[in-house]
């Protein structure tokens, strides 16, 4: 079985730019969850998409953004990209319940804003 | 508020050492769960282990065992013979919401280094 995909695997952007990342869960699997890790504050939770809604949604500003397809693959958004959004965004996708907040992580976009 | 701590930032040990890393974890729910992940230097976060709130048996997977204790709200993991391959950041990870949610607070991470 194929794990959690994401792409790109890395990415350079300069201040004031806009990027989308995408991840494809495991087949299967309809819930996608993002994380933000950075060495300041670690891993750091975005939002989280089941069935194409958003459940839940971290301390993060307006500025990220994320949807989920009809075919559960999910892709977040960050527009008008500050230095401090260098970081690795990890996607992680699970099972409806009972095994539902068992994540299994992809590899991560590392992202770089010059 | 939840919050996960992993006092231990760092740790390096000598191959075939036993090692334990600490987590200690707050939360106002009384059904939450645990977890441990591994994140080797791919990236990826690999999953160990999760555990429920009402379960508090210690578990032992081969070399890997988890400690879990609620009366001093601690879930440590220790590695017994540590490999080289061991080498990675570990993070303790608390889901609360009774487990619905796929939000995860997770601690800082301890770096562990095996040297051969």
């Amino acid at each position: 079985k194929a794990g959690v995909t994401q792409t790109p695997r890395y990415l350079i952007k300069t201040r004031g730019q806009q990027v989308t990342l995408s991840c494809s869960p495991i087949s299967g699997h309809r819930s996608v969850s993002w994380y933000q890790q950075t060495p300041g504050q670690g891993l750091q939770f975005l939002f989280e998409y089941f069935s194409e809604t958003q459940r839940n949604k971290g301390n993060f500003p307006g500025r990220f953004s994320g949807r989920q397809f009809s075919n559960s693959r999910s892709e977040m958004n960050v527009s008008t990209l500050e230095l401090g959004d260098s970081a690795l965004y990890l996607c992680a996708s699970s099972l409806v319940p009972p095994t539902y907040n068992e994540q299994f992580f992809g590899p991560g976009t590392r992202l770089t804003v010059l | 508020a939840q919050k996960v701590t992993q006092a231990q930032t760092e740790i390096s040990v000598v191959e075939k050492e036993d090692v334990t890393l600490d987590c200690v974890y707050e939360t106002r729910d009384t059904t939450y769960y645990l977890f441990w992940y591994k994140q080797p230097p791919s990236g990826e976060l690999v999953f160990l282990i999760r555990r429920n709130s009402f379960d508090e048996q210690n578990e032992i997977s081969g070399r890997y065992s988890w400690n879990f204790q609620k009366s001093t709200s601690s879930f440590n993991f220790t590695i017994t013979a540590s490999q080289v391959v061991d080498s990675a950041v570990y993070f303790c990870a608390l889901s609360e919401a009774g487990g619905n949610t796929g939000k995860l607070i997770f601690g800082q991470g301890t770096t562990l280094q095996v040297k051969p």
